[in-house]
C-alpha cells in the first residue's frame, strides 16, 4: 500500500524565517517517485519538484530545497527566507510503478502562512 | 499554466441530481486522471482513462463514472449527488509513458457544491 503522511497541518512563520515542511511516505515498491505541489487559494496544483527513488541527491532551486532520505522514508521541503507569496497549502505525493499509471497518492497537506 | 482546462469553474447542484464535469487535456497527452479534493484534505484518486478505456479506479462508488473521447478530452459524471460530493474536482493529463516517470499536469479544478 502507498501512503503519504504530512504530520504538520498548519505552520505560521514571519517573513524571512526559514521553514521546513515534513513528508513521510510508505511504499513496498523499489521504483517510485516523490513530488511536492503548491496549492494557492485559487485551487490549481502547481508542480514544484519530482524525485525518483534512485536519486537521493538533495536539490536546491532558489529559495527552495528538498532533502530526500530513503533510510527514514522522508522527503522534506525547506523554504529559505520565506515570503508572503509562499503562503499556500503544500502537498507531498507519491507515485509508484506498482500502481495505476502515474496515480498520485497525496498527503493531507500543510497550510503555510507567512506573515509580513 | 499547464494547458489543461476544466469546465465549469463552479457549480451548485441539489442532492439527488446528476452532474457532468469536463476536462481538456494538454496537447499530446493521452491519459487523464480525475481526483476529488474535499475541504481540508489532499486530492483522492477517482479513476484514470488511457486511450478511451478506464485504466484504474480508486475507492469511489459506481455512481462516479467517466468517459474519454478520441481527442483525449474527458468527462466525469456523478449520479445521485450526495452532500459529501461537495469538493474540488481536479483533472490531470499525462503524456505517453516514457518508462522513466509519469508526469501529471493539473487543471484549475471545478468546485462542486451540493445543497
Amino acid at each position: 500500500a502507498q501512503k503519504v503522511t504530512q504530520a504538520q497541518t498548519e505552520i505560521s512563520v514571519v517573513e524571512k524565517e526559514d521553514v521546513t515542511l515534513d513528508c513521510v511516505y510508505e511504499t513496498r515498491d523499489t521504483t517510485y517517485y516523490l513530488f511536492w505541489y503548491k496549492q494557492p487559494p485559487s485551487g490549481e496544483l502547481v508542480f514544484l519538484i519530482r524525485r525518483n527513488s534512485f536519486d537521493e541527491q538533495n536539490e536546491i532551486s532558489g529559495r527552495y530545497s528538498w532533502n530526500f532520505q530513503k533510510s527514514t522514508s522522508s522527503f522534506n521541503f525547506t523554504i529559505t527566507a520565506s515570503q508572503v507569496v509562499d503562503s499556500a497549502v503544500y502537498f507531498c505525493a507519491l507515485s509508484s510503478r506498482g500502481s495505476t499509471l502515474g496515480r498520485l497518492y497525496f498527503g493531507r497537506g500543510t497550510q503555510l502562512t507567512v506573515w509580513p | 499554466e499547464t494547458g489543461v482546462t476544466q469546465s465549469p469553474t463552479h457549480l451548485i447542484k441539489t442532492r439527488g441530481q446528476q452532474v457532468t464535469l469536463r476536462c481538456s487535456s494538454q496537447s499530446g497527452h493521452n491519459t487523464v486522471s480525475w481526483y476529488q479534493q474535499a475541504l481540508g484534505q489532499g486530492p483522492q484518486f477517482i479513476f484514470q482513462y488511457y486511450r478511451e478505456e478506464e485504466n484504474g479506479r480508486g475507492n469511489f462508488p459506481p455512481r462516479f463514472s467517466g468517459l474519454q473521447f478520441p481527442n483525449y478530452s474527458s468527462e466525469l459524471n456523478v449520479n445521485a449527488l450526495e452532500l459529501d460530493d461537495s469538493a474540488l474536482y481536479l483533472c490531470a493529463s499525462s503524456p505517453p509513458p516514457s518508462g522513466v516517470t509519469y508526469e501529471q499536469y493539473f487543471g484549475p479544478g471545478t468546485r462542486l457544491t451540493v445543497t
